[in-house]
């Protein structure tokens, strides 16, 4: 079963503004991960969180765990057309070897910026 | 670096028939995951290994999915026999030990008639 689930499915803004999504999951976890899908292509890394952090930055992307509410979220700041894409959070479960941490990914939400 | 190498990049085949995708980490990685995408399903991890030993086989479908490591430089996924809802996209990933980030290939798409 999925361990984490993107808020929204889909987010259509216009260039310049700014496009926050929600991931929620279920058990307690090591660290959170975003990734990026352009469409026909393989999942790139954004940024990883661990699970003692509360706020990291990367560029123009912001994220935020919350561990009591089981939540993080990715701001990604002055959006341009070049960011339309898939963005996936993934998990891994507290415990066991870390070197053999499986990764669970959500549903993905959808962002489409327009021109 | 290459990257993750997978192959083929697409694949139509017709059902009953063997397939077999391909994948090559990048060196030095020693975790390896095969992954399946659908629009109705998302990302679901089917196997992974560590060290060329797979760790947990519970997503793999059926046992019509079988999946190998023989060396630290390639994995194979075979499916016998294919049926039309096997259609998807296959990603293979690779991480080095003590980190987190997951290395993409481009994918597999397989089409099954």
């Amino acid at each position: 079963s999925q361990q984490g689930e993107e808020d929204p499915q889909a987010l259509s803004i216009q260039e310049g503004e700014n496009a926050t999504m929600n991931c929620s999951y279920k058990t307690s976890i090591n660290n959170l991960q975003w990734y990026r899908q352009n469409s026909g292509r393989g999942l790139v890394h954004l940024i990883l969180i661990r699970s003692n952090e509360r706020e990291k930055h990367s560029g123009r992307l912001r994220v935020t765990l919350d561990t009591s509410k089981k939540s993080s979220s990715l701001l990604i700041t002055a959006s341009r057309a070049a960011d339309t894409a898939s963005y996936f959070c993934a998990t891994d479960k507290l415990g066991g070897l870390q070197g053999a941490q499986k990764l669970v990914f959500g549903q993905g939400t959808r962002l489409t910026i327009n021109p | 670096d290459a990257g993750v190498i997978q192959s083929p990049r697409h694949e139509v085949t017709e059902m009953g028939q063997e397939v077999t995708l391909r994948c090559k980490p990048i060196s030095g990685h020693n975790s390896l995951f095969w992954y399946r995408q659908t629009m109705m399903r998302g990302l679901e991890l089917l196997i992974y290994f560590n060290n060329n030993v797979p760790i947990d086989d519970s997503g793999m479908p059926e046992d019509r999915f079988s999946a190998k490591m023989p060396n630290a430089s390639f994995s194979t996924l075979k499916i016998q026999p294919s049926e039309p809802r096997d259609s998807a996209v296959y990603f293979c990933a690779s991480k080095a030990s003590g980190t987190g980030e997951l290395f993409f290939g481009e994918g597999s798409r397989l089409t099954v008639l």
